[in-house]
Formats: C-alpha cells, structure tokens, sequence
C-alpha cells in the first residue's frame, strides 16, 4: 500500500516553462487536493477534486490546471511558471470531506528562476 | 469562512518535558473536525490526532493529547515527556462537513515550530 505518491521531489524550472507535477494514490480515496506551502503562510489550497471528472478552485488557483480522469490519479500543471510559484507543493487525498484526516504525498519542492 | 490561529510560531521546550501548542478556531458550525498535523524536517505532513466536535471527550494517542474546549472553540495540544523526535511543525486544522466556494472545507493554521533542546 504505497498511500500519495507524488513526483518529483524536486524541480527547477525556467519562468514560462510548463510542467505537471503528478499525484496518485491507491486508497480508492474520492477526494484529492493540491496545497502549496509558504513560509509563514501555512498550507493553501490550490485545486481539489471531489471524485472522477469533478474539480473545483481552491484559494490561489490562478496559474494552476488539474483534471481528474480517474480516481487514482490528480495531476497538477503549471502553465507558464512564474518565479511566484516557486514553492513546496503538496497533494493530498482523504476518503471523504467530512472526518478522513488527510493522507499527503511527501512533497515537490519547486524552484522558478 | 472558517479561521484557525496558531498564536505561538515557534516553541521551545526541554526533552523529557510537557509542551501545550495552542490553536483557537472561528466557526458558526456545531458539527466539524479538528486536526493536528506534524511536518518534521523531512517535510513528510503526518496526522498526529483528531478529534470530533460532537465528542466531550477529549482525544489522546500515546504522549499527545488535546485539550478541546468547543465553547471557547479552542484545541490545544498537548506533548508529555517530550522527545527529540518531536521537533517540528505542527499544524492545527479545521474540517468543516460543507464545501465550495473556493474552499474544500479545510482550514490550516499557520504552524508553531517546536524546538526540543536536549
């Protein structure tokens, strides 16, 4: 049972490159999100998924794209990385919205120059 | 929209001794969940304990546990004989049973970052 798996750890990227950070877990959890985290800012949610072919925005979205094909997998593309988006980025998935404490990936550490 | 403060952004404590991490909530809602959540250097986010409002009962796992006091709505958590292992950052959370709007019903505090001296 592998949990969230999540890659890259790390990344470097050039501003306006794209990218897909991917995440999937074996859980057979419905709901799944997308968090970025700042320092002195804590945990913010940038895209979350409820179940297959539903998404919906978080708190800072823009420059994010997700889908959720299947209930597996949520990946998360950069469009055109900006400097801003350099961050630690966290998916996350829980079997429900209610009580399921969430289960996350280790992490991707992203770097925009 | 639900808040969560975390007062203390960094603690320190002597190992072997007790610690209380504090965090205060702003709701309107009676039925939710509260979470605490470790991240320790390796960055790993990992769920320390939870409790349910609707439970008087306060929560508790080997040396933590929590001091829940919904009217106050208050969530405390409390490390006893405090080990290396336990330097981090801790993370309070909100879950409310409601979604949309921008938001999945999960609310992070901003952390406390816990100091073991030896």
């Amino acid at each position: 049972n592998a949990g969230v798996t999540q890659t890259p750890k790390f990344q470097v990227l050039k501003t306006g490159q794209s990218m897909t950070l991917q995440c999937a877990q074996d859980m057979n959890h419905e709901y799944m999100s997308w968090y970025r985290q700042d320092p002195g800012m804590g945990l913010r949610l940038i895209h979350y998924s409820v179940g297959a072919g539903i998404t919906d925005q978080g708190e800072v979205p823009n420059g994010y794209n997700v889908s959720r094909s299947t209930t597996e997998d949520f990946p998360l593309r950069l469009l055109s990385a900006a400097p801003s988006q350099t961050s630690v980025y966290f998916c996350a998935s829980s079997y429900s919205l209610e009580n399921s404490p969430l289960h996350f990936g280790n992490g991707t550490r992203l770097t925009v120059t | 929209a639900q808040t969560v403060t975390q007062s203390q952004p960094e603690m320190s404590v002597q190992e072997a001794e007790t610690v209380t991490l504090s965090c205060t909530y702003d709701t309107s809602e009676s039925d939710y969940y509260l979470f605490w959540y470790k991240q320790p250097p390796s960055r790993q986010m990992i769920l320390v304990i939870r409790q349910e409002a609707y439970k008087q009962q306060n929560a508790t796992e080997n040396r933590f546990s929590v001091n829940f006091q919904k009217a106050a709505k208050s969530f405390s958590l409390k490390i006893s004989d405090s080990q290396l292992g336990d330097a981090a950052m801790y993370f309070c959370a909100y879950r409310s049973p409601y979604s949309g709007g921008g938001a999945d019903g999960l609310t992070f505090g901003k952390g406390t970052h816990l100091i073991i001296q030896p």
